[in-house]
């Protein structure tokens, strides 16, 4: 079982307000992912760190999202101005490597309402 | 681009039967790894299985790889009803998962 924790489970926000929500990768994880996946299951990357350092991410991440894993403090994903469109479920998982054979572990994701 | 792709969005099967997921890709792989996710959770990972692998197994769950046709499959056995989710195959390439559209299965009673 996943013991990745991400918090709130349900958020809603207000067009044009901050949304930002939280995860605990599995302990000793060095790799976190965040994906977004919209009402049709789809998945969309977002962004990956690999200790506090980030490895990739995509354009609509560089410009509303902001995404960060200090040290010894929980990970963290923040839209800056919310808009309809993002409304989805955000998952964030973690792995012990970057390995293309390595088991990732997903949270039960935050479920994003934008109104 | 979906660079995993599950060939049925939806199948149904009463409790006991088996039944078959598919999944297509377009690139190589080094892996396939196939996920399973239920209403209100995040994907769980099922198997995976590497490209020198033709064949992987895991309880009730054995997943199949031929990398000539590029194609997986998920098989599942004796089904209960709490095999009702959807199912993903995923291509890890190293940075990210690549996941397909996903096959929701119903298992009946």
């Amino acid at each position: 079982n996943s013991k990745v924790i991400q918090t709130p489970r349900y958020l809603v926000k207000g067009q044009g307000q901050k949304a930002k929500m939280r995860c605990i990768p599995e302990k000793g994880h060095p790799v976190v992912f965040w994906y977004q996946q919209n009402k049709n299951n789809e998945f969309k990357f977002l962004i990956n760190f690999q200790n506090q350092e980030v490895l990739q991410q995509i354009d609509m991440t560089e410009k509303r999202f902001s995404a960060e894993c200090p040290s010894n403090s929980p990970c963290s994903l923040e839209i800056q101005s919310s808009e309809a469109g993002d409304s989805a479920l955000y998952l964030c998982a973690s792995s012990l490597s970057r390995g293309a054979n390595t088991e990732v572990f997903f949270g039960k994701g935050t479920r994003l309402t934008v109104v | 681009s979906q660079l995993a792709e599950e060939n049925s969005w939806a199948l149904s099967v009463h409790e006991g039967e088996s039944v078959t997921v598919n999944c297509s890709y377009k690139t190589s792989i080094t892996a396939l790894q196939w996920y399973r996710q239920k209403s209100g959770k995040g994907p769980a990972q099922l198997i995976l299985i590497r490209s020198n692998e033709r064949e992987k197994r895991n309880g009730r769950l054995r997943a199949t790889l031929d990398t000539s046709s590029q194609s997986s499959s998920l098989s599942i056995t004796a089904t209960r009803c709490e095999d009702t989710a959807v199912y993903f195959c995923a291509s890890n390439m190293g940075y990210k998962l690549t996941f397909g559209t996903g096959t929701s299965l119903l298992v009946d009673p």
